[in-house]
C-alpha cells in the first residue's frame, strides 16, 4: 500500500543546534503538509507544498517539496525550546480524500 | 471560532464497557475525520465523513467499533465493548479544503 516514510523518529539537540526530518513516498505525491502536535497536544497544521521542487521559510522552518514530489524535509534553524513536540509530514494522492501520515519526528532539546 | 470540540477529554471504563465519545467539527467544514493515536501504532485514521455520508471506514479495527454522524455539526464514535487494547488517544478533526483542523482528543483508558 501507499506509504510515507519518516526519519528520523527522535533527534536530540542542544538548544541552538539545527533540526531536520525527512519524508519519502512510495508513490507521487500531489501535496504534503506538516503537523506540529507539542507535548500532550493534538497535530496542528504548519504548511502545505504543492509545487515540485517548492521552499518555503516560516521564520526558522524551511520546508522543501522534492522535484519528484515524492519527498519533503522541514529544517529548523537554531532550534528553540518552544520547538519541542513531534513534526509530522502528511501526504494527499489524488483521486483519494485521505492523508497518509508519517510516523512523526520527535525533538528533543537535551538539558 | 472555538475549533473542534471533542468530550469527553479523559474516559476511564472497565473492559466490556461502552463508550462513546463525541465531537462537534468547525461550523461549515464538510469533511470529518476520527483517528486513533498510540505510541505503537502512531496516528491511525478509522473513518472519514464528507457531507455526513462515511465515505471510507476500512480504518475501522472490528466490529466493536461504529461511528455516526448525524448532522453537520455533531459525530460520535462508539466502542462496545471495549477492550484494554483500545486504550489510545482519539481525535476527531474536520476540514474544509486540505487543512485538517484537529480537536484536543479524547484520552480513553480502560481497565
Amino acid at each position: 500500500g501507499q506509504q510515507v516514510m519518516q526519519i528520523p523518529q527522535y533527534q536530540h539537540v542542544q538548544e541552538g543546534e539545527d533540526f531536520t526530518t525527512y519524508c519519502n513516498s512510495s508513490t507521487t505525491l500531489s501535496n504534503i503538509q506538516w503537523y506540529k502536535q507539542r507535548p500532550g497536544g493534538h497535530p496542528v497544521f504548519l504548511i502545505q507544498l504543492v509545487k515540485s521542487g517548492e521552499v518555503k521559510k516560516q521564520k526558522r522552518l524551511t520546508f522543501q517539496f522534492g522535484e519528484a514530489k515524492k519527498n519533503s524535509s522541514l529544517h529548523i534553524t537554531a532550534t528553540q525550546t518552544t520547538d519541542v513536540g513531534t513534526y509530522f509530514c502528511a501526504g494527499k494522492v489524488d483521486s483519494n480524500y485521505q492523508l497518509i501520515w508519517g510516523a512523526g519526528t520527535k525533538l528533543i532539546i537535551k538539558p | 471560532d472555538a475549533g473542534v470540540i471533542q468530550s469527553p477529554r479523559h474516559e476511564v471504563t472497565e473492559m466490556g464497557q461502552e463508550v462513546t465519545l463525541r465531537c462537534k467539527p468547525i461550523s461549515g467544514h464538510n469533511s470529518l475525520f476520527w483517528y486513533r493515536q498510540t505510541m505503537m501504532r502512531g496516528l491511525e485514521l478509522l473513518i472519514y465523513f464528507n457531507n455526513n455520508v462515511p465515505i471510507d471506514d476500512s480504518g475501522m479495527p472490528e466490529d466493536r467499533f461504529s461511528a455516526k454522524m448525524p448532522n453537520a455539526s455533531f459525530s460520535t464514535l462508539k466502542i462496545q465493548p471495549s477492550e484494554p487494547r483500545d486504550s489510545a488517544v482519539y481525535f476527531c478533526a474536520s476540514s474544509l479544503f486540505h487543512e485538517q483542523f484537529f480537536g484536543p482528543g479524547t484520552r480513553l483508558t480502560v481497565l
